[in-house]
Order: C-alpha cells, then structure tokens, then sequence
C-alpha cells in the first residue's frame, strides 16, 4: 500500500515554456501533499506544501507565482512550473500523507520527475 | 527552525559488513525520525521509521535507535548487501502549524563492495 506516483518521470522543454507535473496518490487519500526540489547530490528540500482544497504554502524563497501548486482531490496535486528556464531544471520529487493535519505520520514519496530547461 | 546534522557522507563497507549512519536534531519538539533510502534516478523510498516514545525499532537486517536526550538517532544495517548500496536520508519531523514538517541530512551515500 501507500503508492504514489508522478508524471511524467522526465521531461525535456524550451526555455519560457510551461510545465506540468502530476503527484497521486494511487491507493490511499491524501489530505497532505508536499513538493521537494532535490539538485545532484544533495538532499531534499520543501518547496510546498498543499492540502486539499487550500493554497499551497510556500517556503520562504520559493516563488508562488513560479512554482503553482494545484490540490484539486485528495489524490492529486500538480505543480506547474511556469516559463520556465534552465536553472529551474532538477528533480522534482511529490511526497503525500495520509493522516489528519497535525499528527505524527509517515511521508510516502513519489518517484520523482526530471526536469531538464534548454 | 530544525537542523539536522547527518555524517558520514559517504560509507564503503564490504559485503557482509554493518553500516551505521548517524544524525543528530536540534529541535526537542521533533517527534518522528523516518529513515528513506535513494536509489539513483528514484525517489526516496522509507525503510525504517522510529517515534520519540521508542528507544529502538528493528526490522530484519535494519535497526534504528534514537536518542531522544543527545537528540541522536542512528541506522544500522547489518550483513549488508550490494543491493543495499543507495544515498540513505534521515529526517526529523514535527507538527508544525497544523501539519507535518520534515527536515532531512544531507545523506549518505553507502557502496557496499562485494
């Protein structure tokens, strides 16, 4: 149980173009979903974090208006990175949860989505 | 805000050998520690988790403690394999403003020889 998957696994897209990746929860609700950036080498780090239904919050430094985050169902959220350009390219990696807000619970990520900006 | 602190960087160990991968906290509040393992080109995948109320989880050839006065917890992997080789993560979690914030290390990238 507790699978969650990402689409696309890769893509490839010009500078100023828009791109949208896919998080879902395949087997489980997930009231909690989160958005990572992970550049090679280097560890996870939180850009979003969306519940159902409301706005995404963002870390401080990430842009909002950049990076859209959409919590449309309780199995899906996308993030949509919006005219994008070469140094927005990295792995993007989704992570939901399935418990209430405010309890101790288990993070389940995503495969992972590669995002290369020509 | 939390800091996670997660040594060694890196980790060769012979088949059949254990590992032990530490990491501290700062945050007393944090109450979850999941332990994720990284395989190139995937996302993080959980393999052990521990909570502040549990000293010590184990599951087959992996165990974890946790320390919760040093604020230290640690993975140890035992008669390891080459498939075991991957870039481990810990994290430290707490609620915070109505859901969960996780802070992972940096992680450790662990090649195990045969």
């Amino acid at each position: 149980g507790a699978v969650v998957s990402q689409h696309p696994s890769w893509v490839i897209c010009k500078s100023g173009t828009s791109v949208k990746i896919e998080c879902r929860s395949l087997d489980f609700q997930a009231t909690t979903m989160f958005w990572y950036r992970q550049f090679p080498k280097q560890s996870l780090m939180l850009m979003a974090t969306s519940n159902e239904g409301s706005k995404a919050t963002y870390e401080q430094g990430v842009e909002k208006d950049k990076f859209l985050i959409n919590h449309a169902s309780l199995t899906l959220s996308t993030l949509t990175v919006t005219s994008a350009h070469p140094e927005d390219s990295s792995f993007y990696i989704c992570s939901a949860r399935s418990q209430p807000s405010g309890t101790t619970d288990t993070q389940y990520f995503g495969p992972g989505t590669r995002l290369t900006v020509l | 805000g939390e800091n996670v602190e997660q040594h060694p960087s890196t980790l060769s160990v012979q088949e059949g050998d254990s590992a032990v991968i530490k990491c501290t906290y700062s945050d007393s509040a944090s109450n979850y520690f999941p332990w994720y393992k990284q395989e190139l080109g995937k996302g993080p995948q959980l393999i052990i988790d521990i909570r502040s109320n549990v000293g010590e989880k184990k599951d087959q050839r992996i165990a974890v403690t946790l320390n919760k006065t040093a604020k230290h917890f640690s993975l140890h992997i035992t008669e390891t394999q080459p498939e075991d080789s991957a870039v481990y993560f810990c994290a430290a979690s707490k609620s915070s403003g109505g859901y969960q914030k996780v802070t992972f290390g940096i992680g450790t990238k662990l090649q195990v020889i045969p």
